[in-house]
């Protein structure tokens, strides 16, 4: 099972929309509405920012949001602001032996 | 305050073994499925093992298949993983993380226990 595919960085100034792409396959992000993405600070652990393609839990910015087509989900982040700056990870359910699979991650830099 | 604390981590030489552990507290534990997810210095994130809420299922990365061990103490509120056969391309921080009742994605994360497999 390899990893989901994810652009390496992303850049934006502060309050322009970015958008972050995480393309899998049919056993994976195509096949389920299980993608979730995570926000990690250097150092720090993973936080839950997106589940279930489009949903954002309590107490993360509206200023965050997800979608899916076909085998490609995507996290869209407007408003960019300067605490955005971090690492993103998308993560999808598998039909596979590996059960969960993540993205390859992308740096999202703030200018 | 509901948290996940990893321990264990160190290092090891290439063959060795590593028990890790996760004290869960704030929340029932023995109601989720825990995993273990880890980072290689750089990299991203992988997923290691699952273990269901009453341990009858566990699965295993292709990876650690036949060398790691992930068990549970829901009377100790502990997840655990034994790590034998290590070995240098295990170097990474293993972190401990809570799966969701309803649905597959990791809602509770702890803060990571550095593992480094170096002679």
């Amino acid at each position: 099972q390899s990893a989901l595919t994810q652009p390496a960085s992303v850049s934006g100034s502060p309050g322009q929309s970015i958008t972050i792409s995480c393309t899998g396959t049919s056993s994976d992000v195509g096949g389920y509405n299980y993608v979730s993405w995570y926000q990690q600070h250097p150092g720090k652990a993973p936080k839950l920012m997106i589940y279930d393609v489009s949903n954002r839990p309590s107490g993360v910015s509206n200023r965050f949001s997800g979608s899916k087509s076909g085998n490609t989900a995507s996290l869209t982040i407007s408003g960019l602001q300067a605490e955005d700056e971090a690492d993103y990870y998308c993560s999808s359910y598998t039909s596979s032996s590996t059960f969960y699979v993540f993205g390859t991650g992308t740096k999202v830099t703030v200018l | 305050e509901v948290q996940l604390v990893e321990s264990g981590g160190g290092l090891v030489k290439p063959g060795g073994s590593l028990r890790l552990s996760c004290a869960a507290s704030g929340f029932t534990f023995s109601s989720y499925s825990m995993n273990w997810v880890r980072q290689a210095p750089g990299k991203g994130l992988e997923w290691v093992s699952s273990i269901s809420s009453s341990s009858s299922y566990i699965y295993y990365a292709d990876s650690v298949k036949g060398r790691f061990t992930i068990s549970r103490d829901n009377a100790k509120n502990s997840l655990y993983l034994q790590m034998n056969s290590l070995r240098a391309e295990d170097t990474a921080v293993y972190y401990c993380a809570r799966r969701t009742v309803t649905s597959q994605y990791f809602d509770l994360w702890g803060r990571g226990t550095l593992v480094t497999v170096s002679s």
